[in-house]
């Protein structure tokens, strides 16, 4: 089993909502990121938790916060998002480590209005 | 940021031919490289990584590693107009990273 599952799948909020996108993995996997990818653009990366502690942080805005809770569950809470943070946003897990295979969600479409 | 330079493509081919796709990547301690398939409007889809050099098949596809001139490529046998995708270059240069190139938009043209 290699899923990873985002909820949810699409989102649209105003500049003044909060809200939070869910991501969960079963494969015992204790590396979860987050990405976020504009129209024909790569992924970026935002943030990497590993072993539960957050390990990388891309120097994103602080209107997105990432939370893990445990080591099968990554959130990533917005506030105050601006309509260019419209995006498709995907989280990953893999194991930890510098050769490992890292496998997608579907990502949640997110729209600021 | 670490750089990873792939052609932008378009790159079209006919079915039934290679299609080749390349990749460069700029930091020397980078251990392990993979390569995504992307659907518009999907997520990336993994389908092969490669830790050593030389050349790694499975199935259709080929990929290739050359640490010295920090080179890795793609090749696809037997394209298929199912294979026309963006293909993502992504490299991982230490622990937990994983950083992508701008893609290359293949099309295979029936």
């Amino acid at each position: 089993d290699t899923e990873v599952t985002q909820t949810p799948k699409h989102l649209v909020m105003g500049m003044t909502n909060k809200k939070s996108l869910k991501c969960e993995q079963h494969m015992g996997h204790r590396a979860m990121y987050w990405y976020k990818q504009k129209a024909k653009k790569p992924p970026e990366l935002m943030f990497v938790y590993s072993y539960e502690k957050l390990s990388i942080n891309e120097s994103v805005p602080s209107r997105f916060s990432p939370e893990c809770p445990n080591s099968s569950l990554l959130n990533l809470h917005l506030h105050a998002l601006q309509p260019e943070d419209s995006a498709l946003y995907l989280c990953a897990s893999s194991q930890p480590g510098d050769v490992t295979e890292a496998f997608f969600g579907q990502g949640t479409r997110l729209t600021v209005v | 940021q670490k750089e990873v330079e792939q052609n932008s493509g378009p790159l079209s081919v006919p079915e039934g031919a290679i299609a080749s796709l390349n990749c460069t990547y700029s930091d020397r301690g980078s251990q392990s490289f993979f390569w995504y398939r992307q659907y518009s409007g999907k997520s990336p889809e993994l389908i092969m990584f490669i830790y050593s050099n030389g050349d790694k098949e499975d199935g259709r596809f080929t990929a290739q590693l050359n640490k010295a001139s920090q080179y890795v490529s793609l090749l696809i046998r037997d394209s298929q107009p199912s294979d026309s995708a963006t293909y993502l270059c992504a490299v991982r240069a230490g622990a937990n990273n994983l950083f992508f190139g701008t893609g290359t938009r293949l099309t295979v043209i029936p």
